[in-house]
């Protein structure tokens, strides 16, 4: 398996327009999660995803920020509007609970937002 | 309700020096505790991980930690730094179906 998936790696947007990132957990992963990661606030769960369900979005900043998972292979993080203070590196990384318990979460390379 | 905390948000070694990374934990029922790496520009790896089975384990790199449930504790540790090992580190805690956590991290700094 190639790993998590994250697109783009990068991605450089204007303020108010709408930013889509995009991931591909490891095949069989039933758990999906996004992390967003900034030097003031470290690594934040931002939602996470059990069987494609959303379980916990406490954690997404505002209604900006939506998610989604319509399949078990893919998922998106969408903002929109963007500002500046959503610049940060997003990632995603999955995991399997199985007869043995709950694997480790394997992280895709993150997304670097930057919102000009 | 979950956390980890981790003391200290800079370590700084001499190359060959013990490496200690220090994680608290707080789970209302028995945890799944993990430490990730993260080299600079790059995703998180998983280091090693503690699922109830040995409380000593040993990761990668020559790394270990200890389960201390008496501290609700999983410091990280390495007896012989080496420049390689500069990189930040993540103690992280989950339940068996729910959400993983993440301490603040760890910066680890190697001298020559």
């Amino acid at each position: 398996d190639a790993g998590v998936i994250q697109s783009p790696r990068h991605e450089v947007t204007e303020m108010g327009q709408e930013v889509t990132l995009r991931c591909k957990p490891i095949s069989g992963h039933d758990y999906l999660f996004w992390y967003r990661q900034t030097m003031m606030r470290g690594l934040e769960l931002l939602i996470y995803f059990n069987n494609n369900v959303p379980i916990d979005d406490s954690g997404m900043p505002e209604d900006r920020f939506s998610a989604k998972m319509p399949n078990a292979s893919f998922s998106t993080l969408k903002i929109q509007p963007s500002e500046p203070r959503d610049s940060a590196v997003y990632f995603c990384a999955s995991s399997l609970l199985n007869y043995r318990g709950q694997t480790e979460a394997f992280f895709g390379q993150g997304t670097r937002l930057t919102v000009v | 309700a979950q956390s980890v905390t981790q003391l200290g948000s800079h370590v700084s070694v001499s190359e060959g020096a013990l490496v200690l990374l220090r994680c608290n934990y707080s789970s209302s029922v028995p945890p799944y505790l993990f430490w990730y790496v993260q080299y600079p520009n790059q995703g998180l790896q998983l280091l090693l991980k503690y699922t109830s089975a040995a409380t000593l384990v040993k990761g990668i790199n020559g790394f270990e930690a200890e389960f201390k449930k008496s501290e609700t504790s999983f410091h990280l540790t390495k007896p012989s730094a080496h420049m390689s090992d500069a990189a930040e580190y993540f103690c992280a805690v989950q339940s068996r179906t729910d959400k993983l956590i993440f301490g603040t991290g760890t910066r680890l700094q190697v001298f020559p």
